[in-house]
């Protein structure tokens, strides 16, 4: 069946440092979608990319979607404490349910 | 406040015991979907509803079972509990079956459920 990997599992950085989180999946996505979860909490919706090679800016974050829909990438620009958690991408292919990736576990020093 | 509600929150139990997870989704959102969250795991995918019907099924144990009732609600039942069912169980709902278009998952708070 379909397998999203991602790496890393763990990141620690330096408050304003950048991040890179990456996915890939075993077979082609029709659209990915990245979560993030603060620590104690639920995970929560970032972003949905659906186009090959699509580009998306969200203040510090930009997500990026493979030109083959097989991989995909998160950036934080200098990284704030207010970033921690662990950010999940999940991908589905055609008709099927979202497959998680197992994340990567953020942590900033102030 | 993702419009998501479960409960319990917590939830200890014992071995062989046989609980009940429940869910109500988001005004509107007919998708609900099951997944199980353990230490240092992902989100591992249980099963989905899409008003009232059982759309899809991922790595859920024989022992588990799922309903989604006519105003939508959710529950997972979980018996004969194991040790190793010890987890975070979250509940999340969408608008839309599955689509190419925007269909993100809105996530409940979870329930805690330790077995000893």
């Amino acid at each position: 069946g379909q397998q999203v990997m991602q790496i890393p599992q763990y990141q620690h950085v330096q408050e304003g440092e950048d991040f890179t989180t990456y996915c890939n999946s075993s077979t082609t996505l029709s659209n990915i979608q990245w979560y993030k979860q603060r620590p104690g909490g639920h995970p929560v919706f970032l972003i949905q990319l659906v186009k090959s090679g699509e580009v998306k800016k969200q203040k510090r974050l930009t997500f990026q979607f493979g030109e083959a829909k097989k991989n995909s990438s998160l950036h934080i620009t200098a990284t704030q404490t207010t970033d921690v958690g662990t950010y999940f991408c999940a991908g589905n292919s055609g008709n099927t349910p979202l497959v998680f990736g197992k994340g990567t576990r953020l942590s900033v020093i102030a | 406040d993702s419009g998501v509600t479960q409960t319990p929150k917590h939830l200890i139990t014992a071995t062989g015991q046989r609980v009940t997870l429940r869910c109500s989704p988001r005004s509107g959102d007919l998708s609900v979907y099951w997944y199980q969250q353990s230490l240092d795991q992902g989100l591992q995918f249980l099963i989905q509803y899409y008003n009232g019907e059982e759309r899809a099924k991922g790595n859920i144990l024989e022992r588990f079972s799922a309903q989604q009732f006519p105003d939508l609600h959710s529950e997972l039942n979980l018996s004969s509990l194991e040790l190793g069912d010890s987890a975070l169980y979250f509940c999340a709902s969408s608008l839309k079956l599955w689509t190419r278009s925007l269909n993100e998952q809105f996530f409940g708070p979870g329930t805690r459920l330790t077995v000893l």
